[in-house]
Protein backbone atom coordinates (compact mmCIF):
# COMPACT_ATOMS: atom_id res chain seq x y z
CA UNK A 1 0.00 0.00 0.00
CA UNK A 2 1.16 3.10 -1.05
CA UNK A 3 1.05 6.48 1.41
CA UNK A 4 0.33 10.05 0.69
CA UNK A 5 3.21 11.23 -1.38
CA UNK A 6 4.18 15.25 -1.80
CA UNK A 7 6.77 16.89 -3.88
CA UNK A 8 8.61 18.74 -3.81
CA UNK A 9 9.66 18.67 0.17
CA UNK A 10 11.05 22.06 0.38
CA UNK A 11 11.23 25.20 -1.69
CA UNK A 12 11.83 29.20 -1.49
CA UNK A 13 10.05 31.80 -3.26
CA UNK A 14 9.59 35.42 -3.38
CA UNK A 15 6.49 37.51 -2.70
CA UNK A 16 4.40 37.56 -5.29
CA UNK A 17 5.42 34.58 -7.16
CA UNK A 18 3.42 31.59 -7.45
CA UNK A 19 3.92 28.25 -6.33
CA UNK A 20 1.88 24.58 -7.26
CA UNK A 21 2.47 21.53 -4.94
CA UNK A 22 1.49 18.38 -5.61
CA UNK A 23 -0.07 15.27 -4.23
CA UNK A 24 -0.43 11.57 -4.51
CA UNK A 25 -3.06 10.10 -2.52
CA UNK A 26 -3.09 6.91 -0.63
CA UNK A 27 -3.69 3.62 -2.61
CA UNK A 28 -8.03 3.42 -2.51
CA UNK A 29 -8.38 6.78 -1.52
CA UNK A 30 -10.66 9.33 -3.37
CA UNK A 31 -10.65 12.48 -0.94
CA UNK A 32 -7.94 14.69 -0.54
CA UNK A 33 -7.73 17.55 1.64
CA UNK A 34 -4.62 20.21 2.16
CA UNK A 35 -3.69 21.86 5.31
CA UNK A 36 -1.82 24.86 6.39
CA UNK A 37 0.36 24.50 9.03
CA UNK A 38 2.37 27.72 10.66
CA UNK A 39 4.97 27.44 13.18
CA UNK A 40 4.09 26.42 16.60
CA UNK A 41 0.66 25.93 15.18
CA UNK A 42 -1.89 22.94 14.50
CA UNK A 43 -3.00 22.50 10.83
CA UNK A 44 -5.43 24.45 9.24
CA UNK A 45 -8.03 23.38 6.69
CA UNK A 46 -8.25 25.13 3.18
CA UNK A 47 -9.70 22.57 1.16
CA UNK A 48 -10.94 19.53 0.22
CA UNK A 49 -11.85 17.32 -2.65
CA UNK A 50 -13.55 14.66 -3.46
CA UNK A 51 -13.89 13.00 -7.01
CA UNK A 52 -12.29 16.05 -8.52
CA UNK A 53 -14.24 18.35 -7.26
CA UNK A 54 -14.30 21.19 -4.73
CA UNK A 55 -16.26 19.77 -1.07
CA UNK A 56 -15.54 22.19 1.13
CA UNK A 57 -12.95 25.48 2.22
CA UNK A 58 -11.42 26.78 5.01
CA UNK A 59 -11.22 30.15 5.73
CA UNK A 60 -8.20 30.90 2.95
CA UNK A 61 -8.99 33.75 -0.14
CA UNK A 62 -9.15 32.79 -3.35
CA UNK A 63 -5.59 33.39 -4.46
CA UNK A 64 -5.49 29.56 -2.94
CA UNK A 65 -6.94 27.53 -5.58
CA UNK A 66 -6.72 23.31 -5.92
CA UNK A 67 -7.18 20.37 -8.54
CA UNK A 68 -8.00 16.94 -8.14
CA UNK A 69 -7.28 14.72 -11.15
CA UNK A 70 -9.07 11.69 -12.16
CA UNK A 71 -6.31 9.12 -10.40
CA UNK A 72 -7.46 11.37 -7.49
CA UNK A 73 -4.11 13.11 -7.25
CA UNK A 74 -4.05 16.80 -6.34
CA UNK A 75 -2.15 20.25 -6.56
CA UNK A 76 -2.31 22.93 -4.58
CA UNK A 77 -1.59 26.42 -6.13
CA UNK A 78 -1.27 29.56 -4.35
CA UNK A 79 -0.87 32.69 -6.30
CA UNK A 80 0.63 36.35 -5.73
CA UNK A 81 2.35 34.57 -2.11
CA UNK A 82 2.85 36.38 0.87
CA UNK A 83 5.40 36.31 3.72
CA UNK A 84 2.84 34.81 5.92
CA UNK A 85 2.46 31.67 3.25
CA UNK A 86 5.62 30.69 5.07
CA UNK A 87 4.05 27.34 6.17
CA UNK A 88 4.44 23.76 6.02
CA UNK A 89 1.68 22.65 3.55
CA UNK A 90 0.11 18.81 4.77
CA UNK A 91 -2.11 16.55 1.98
CA UNK A 92 -3.95 13.95 3.33
CA UNK A 93 -6.13 11.71 1.83
CA UNK A 94 -9.04 9.54 3.16
CA UNK A 95 -11.16 6.26 1.85
CA UNK A 96 -14.16 9.10 1.18
CA UNK A 97 -17.04 10.53 1.82
CA UNK A 98 -18.91 7.74 2.81
CA UNK A 99 -17.09 6.62 5.26
CA UNK A 100 -16.14 9.83 6.79
CA UNK A 101 -14.21 8.53 10.09
CA UNK A 102 -12.37 11.80 10.18
CA UNK A 103 -9.26 9.53 9.74
CA UNK A 104 -6.93 11.51 7.63
CA UNK A 105 -3.36 10.45 6.05
CA UNK A 106 -1.06 13.18 5.68
CA UNK A 107 1.98 13.12 3.70
CA UNK A 108 5.04 14.59 5.05
CA UNK A 109 4.42 18.44 4.03
CA UNK A 110 6.15 20.63 1.45
CA UNK A 111 8.00 23.06 3.36
CA UNK A 112 7.17 26.99 1.60
CA UNK A 113 9.25 29.55 2.71
CA UNK A 114 8.79 33.13 1.06
CA UNK A 115 11.27 35.68 1.52
CA UNK B 1 -8.55 30.97 13.68
CA UNK B 2 -8.14 27.97 16.15
CA UNK B 3 -11.17 26.71 18.62
CA UNK B 4 -10.01 24.16 19.91
CA UNK B 5 -7.36 25.04 22.78
CA UNK B 6 -4.70 22.68 24.32
CA UNK B 7 -2.21 23.92 27.40
CA UNK B 8 0.18 24.05 28.24
CA UNK B 9 2.65 24.09 24.85
CA UNK B 10 5.34 21.81 26.55
CA UNK B 11 5.04 18.62 28.61
CA UNK B 12 8.41 17.35 30.31
CA UNK B 13 8.14 13.82 32.17
CA UNK B 14 10.38 11.50 33.02
CA UNK B 15 10.22 7.80 31.41
CA UNK B 16 7.87 5.60 32.94
CA UNK B 17 5.47 8.29 34.06
CA UNK B 18 2.32 8.84 33.15
CA UNK B 19 1.08 11.84 31.44
CA UNK B 20 -2.89 13.53 30.86
CA UNK B 21 -3.57 16.00 28.32
CA UNK B 22 -6.40 17.74 27.89
CA UNK B 23 -8.26 19.58 24.72
CA UNK B 24 -11.63 22.30 25.44
CA UNK B 25 -13.13 24.27 23.15
CA UNK B 26 -16.19 26.70 23.33
CA UNK B 27 -18.16 25.02 20.58
CA UNK B 28 -19.70 21.50 20.33
CA UNK B 29 -17.99 18.94 18.20
CA UNK B 30 -19.55 15.80 17.28
CA UNK B 31 -16.28 13.55 16.42
CA UNK B 32 -13.12 13.91 18.69
CA UNK B 33 -9.08 12.91 16.79
CA UNK B 34 -5.94 12.61 19.04
CA UNK B 35 -3.38 12.92 16.21
CA UNK B 36 0.93 12.97 16.70
CA UNK B 37 3.36 14.26 14.81
CA UNK B 38 7.26 13.74 14.87
CA UNK B 39 9.55 15.71 13.66
CA UNK B 40 9.30 16.08 9.89
CA UNK B 41 6.67 14.25 9.52
CA UNK B 42 2.68 14.36 9.08
CA UNK B 43 0.50 13.79 11.57
CA UNK B 44 -0.70 10.59 12.30
CA UNK B 45 -3.73 9.18 14.55
CA UNK B 46 -4.04 7.72 17.29
CA UNK B 47 -7.24 7.83 18.33
CA UNK B 48 -11.09 8.79 17.28
CA UNK B 49 -14.27 9.38 19.38
CA UNK B 50 -17.42 9.01 18.33
CA UNK B 51 -19.81 9.43 21.17
CA UNK B 52 -20.32 11.53 23.61
CA UNK B 53 -18.66 10.19 27.02
CA UNK B 54 -16.87 7.45 24.92
CA UNK B 55 -13.89 6.34 26.72
CA UNK B 56 -11.81 4.37 24.38
CA UNK B 57 -7.53 2.55 24.72
CA UNK B 58 -5.07 1.57 22.07
CA UNK B 59 -2.21 0.15 23.66
CA UNK B 60 -0.95 2.60 26.34
CA UNK B 61 -3.27 5.09 25.40
CA UNK B 62 -6.73 6.34 26.41
CA UNK B 63 -8.99 9.01 25.01
CA UNK B 64 -12.62 10.11 26.21
CA UNK B 65 -14.93 11.92 24.57
CA UNK B 66 -16.23 14.68 27.36
CA UNK B 67 -20.40 14.49 27.77
CA UNK B 68 -20.71 18.16 26.58
CA UNK B 69 -19.01 17.16 23.22
CA UNK B 70 -16.65 20.67 24.35
CA UNK B 71 -13.81 18.34 25.45
CA UNK B 72 -11.36 15.37 25.51
CA UNK B 73 -8.43 14.27 27.44
CA UNK B 74 -5.79 12.05 26.49
CA UNK B 75 -3.73 9.84 28.61
CA UNK B 76 -0.47 8.27 28.12
CA UNK B 77 0.29 5.39 30.14
CA UNK B 78 3.90 4.01 31.63
CA UNK B 79 5.86 6.77 28.91
CA UNK B 80 8.61 5.75 26.84
CA UNK B 81 11.14 7.60 24.59
CA UNK B 82 9.48 7.43 21.59
CA UNK B 83 6.24 9.20 22.88
CA UNK B 84 8.03 12.46 21.96
CA UNK B 85 6.48 14.61 20.11
CA UNK B 86 3.78 17.02 19.14
CA UNK B 87 -0.14 15.79 20.16
CA UNK B 88 -2.99 17.58 18.86
CA UNK B 89 -6.65 17.29 19.49
CA UNK B 90 -8.46 17.71 16.71
CA UNK B 91 -12.58 17.69 15.90
CA UNK B 92 -15.13 17.71 13.30
CA UNK B 93 -18.40 19.28 13.56
CA UNK B 94 -20.33 17.78 10.86
CA UNK B 95 -22.86 14.98 11.94
CA UNK B 96 -23.59 12.92 8.81
CA UNK B 97 -21.91 10.88 6.52
CA UNK B 98 -21.51 12.48 3.33
CA UNK B 99 -20.01 15.13 4.67
CA UNK B 100 -16.33 16.82 4.04
CA UNK B 101 -14.02 15.86 6.86
CA UNK B 102 -13.12 19.47 7.64
CA UNK B 103 -10.99 18.96 10.80
CA UNK B 104 -10.03 21.77 13.64
CA UNK B 105 -7.03 20.99 15.13
CA UNK B 106 -5.62 22.79 18.51
CA UNK B 107 -1.82 24.08 18.83
CA UNK B 108 -0.58 21.50 19.97
CA UNK B 109 1.37 20.20 23.06
CA UNK B 110 5.15 19.00 22.58
CA UNK B 111 6.31 16.01 24.61
CA UNK B 112 9.65 15.70 26.00
CA UNK B 113 10.19 12.32 27.71
CA UNK B 114 13.77 12.05 29.67
CA UNK B 115 15.40 8.96 30.04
Amino acid sequence: ETGVTQSPTHLIKTRGQQVTLRCSSQSGHNTVSWYQQALGQGPQFIFQYYREEENGRGNFPPRFSGLQFPNYSSELNVNALELDDSALYLCASSPGLAENTGELFFGEGSRLTVL
Amino acid sequence: GQQLNQSPQSMFIQEGEDVSMNCTSSSIFNTWLWYKQDPGEGPVLLIALYKAGELTSNGRLTAQFGITRKDSFLNISASIPSDVGIYFCAGIRSTFTGANSKLTFGKGITLSVRP
